[in-house]
């Protein structure tokens, strides 16, 4: 049963450090999608891949925000510095190449920032 | 531009009782439709999907159907139990297979 994979799963830091997010998609799927999880702002695309390369990222906070795909096995989110405000669960979604085809998603890394 | 409204929550039932949870999208051309469900701790997995107008998707006693005339995919299901307590999204796919999610809905349903 093919799945997303996201690590780590939790993540506690310090406000200033950095942080990276790894998110393994579906083997096969050329879409990957960040988004980030608040109580109060919901679900937020942040950036979006297709066939590794970045389509979309006006979600994010581009002073300190980056969303990269290294390879097609691999895409990472990192936050320097990181601020208390970052707190939040960020998922990682991939999809195949059709239209009408659903995205999976990870589990998610629950980020905390003291 | 595409968007999609969905009922506000949270939505509290007893066991048995009958779902409904509105769906209304805006959208250029033909886009596909989704609920997604997320259970406490976990990431979106998906419920049910209808690609074209008229498309009833169902699973676990779910329904919803794609309604093109009035723009809407209401989720329903007949008899809700304590395990389909979680936070249910609406969700559609246009051209380029990005999504636009609703802001998810709260069902809780208690003994």
């Amino acid at each position: 049963d093919a799945r997303v994979t996201q690590t780590p799963r939790h993540k506690v830091t310090e406000m200033g450090q950095e942080v990276t997010m790894r998110c393994q998609p579906i083997l096969g799927h050329n879409t990957v999608f960040w988004y980030r999880q608040t109580m109060m702002q919901g679900l937020e695309l942040l950036a979006y891949f297709r066939n590794r390369a970045p389509l979309d990222d006006s979600g994010m906070p581009k002073d300190r925000f980056s969303a990269e795909m290294p390879d097609a096995t691999l895409a990472t989110l990192k936050i320097q510095p990181s601020e208390p405000r970052d707190s939040a669960v960020y998922f990682c979604a991939s999809g195949p190449p059709n239209v009408g085809y659903e995205q999976y998603f990870g589990p998610g890394t629950r980020l905390t920032v003291t | 531009g595409n968007s999609v409204t969905q009922m506000e929550g949270p939505v509290t039932l007893s066991e048995e009782a009958f779902l409904t949870i509105n769906c209304t999208y805006t959208a250029t051309g033909y886009p596909s439709l989704f609920w997604y469900v997320q259970y406490p701790g976990e990431g979106l997995q998906l419920l049910l999907k209808a690609t074209k107008a008229d498309d009833k998707g169902s699973n676990k006693g779910f329904e919803a159907t794609y309604r093109k005339e009035t723009t809407s995919f209401h989720l329903e299901k007949g008899s809700v139990q304590v395990s389909d307590s979680a936070v249910y999204f609406c969700a559609l796919s246009n051209t380029g297979n990005q999504f636009y999610f609703g802001t998810g809905t709260s069902l809780t349903v208690i003994p």
